[in-house]
């Protein structure tokens, strides 16, 4: 394992309401990423970090913001959760960007909004 | 729009034989690209990159080609072992600054005993 930790790894909640998903890192890599995985649509870039407190929209942004306070934990919060968000989300990190390096990802965390 | 496209959901395979799994993009700018495999209930890991430098990358049994002109990499998985049985990604990226790594669809490989 790369060192990533995704909490909860399973949650089920609520349309309308907030959620938060959390991925901590401990291999002190300046990149991370949140990722979405749909069937028929592969993986998905949601966010991305490019150091504390720089962050960039991926593809699919609309709905989520994100937040970097330290250099080992990124957040990804869905102001107010739709079920077109159900999803699993991954975190990834990398040391010199995805350019040309690879991304290792976190398990992933299961979310089901109802 | 699909930049990365993977046209087979699945392949199947018998175990000691070549798996070949292959992808096509659309954007000519993309310079590096990669394959992962994912198992249920996992993330993503990594398994072989190759720049647009090249044509063709070794680890092991995979075997990454890249055909620039026509837009096209496969991965190559000689032999096929049931453990390989996985979803299979390919992605791409325009290298450099750019952060936005993009995926393919996937492909399901089940390697038979």
């Amino acid at each position: 394992d790369a060192g990533i930790t995704q909490s909860p790894r399973h949650k089920v909640t609520e349309t309308g309401t907030p959620v938060t998903l959390r991925c901590h890192q401990t291999e002190n890599h300046r990149y991370m990423y949140w990722y979405r995985q749909d069937p028929g649509h592969g993986l998905r870039l949601i966010h991305y970090s490019y150091g504390v407190k720089d962050t960039d929209k991926g593809e699919v942004s609309d709905g989520y913001s994100v937040s970097r306070s330290k250099t080992e934990d990124f957040l990804l919060t869905l102001e107010s959760a739709t079920s077109s968000q159900t999803s699993v989300y991954f975190c990834a990190i990398s040391e010199t960007g995805a350019g040309n390096s690879p991304l290792h990802f976190g398990n992933g965390t299961r979310l089901t909004v109802t | 729009d699909q930049q990365v496209k993977q046209n087979s959901p699945s392949l199947s395979v018998q175990e000691g034989r070549i798996s070949i799994l292959n992808c096509d993009y659309t954007n000519s700018m993309f310079d590096y690209f990669l394959w992962y495999k994912k198992y249920p209930a996992e993330g993503p890991t990594f398994l072989i990159s190759i720049s647009s430098i090249k044509d063709k990358n070794e680890d092991g049994r995979f075997t990454v080609f890249l055909n620039k002109s026509a837009k096209h990499l496969s991965l190559h998985i000689v032999p096929s072992q049931p453990g390989d049985s996985a979803v299979y990604f390919c992605a791409a990226n325009y290298g450099g600054a750019t952060n936005k790594l993009i995926f393919g669809t996937g492909t399901l490989l089940a390697v038979q005993p």
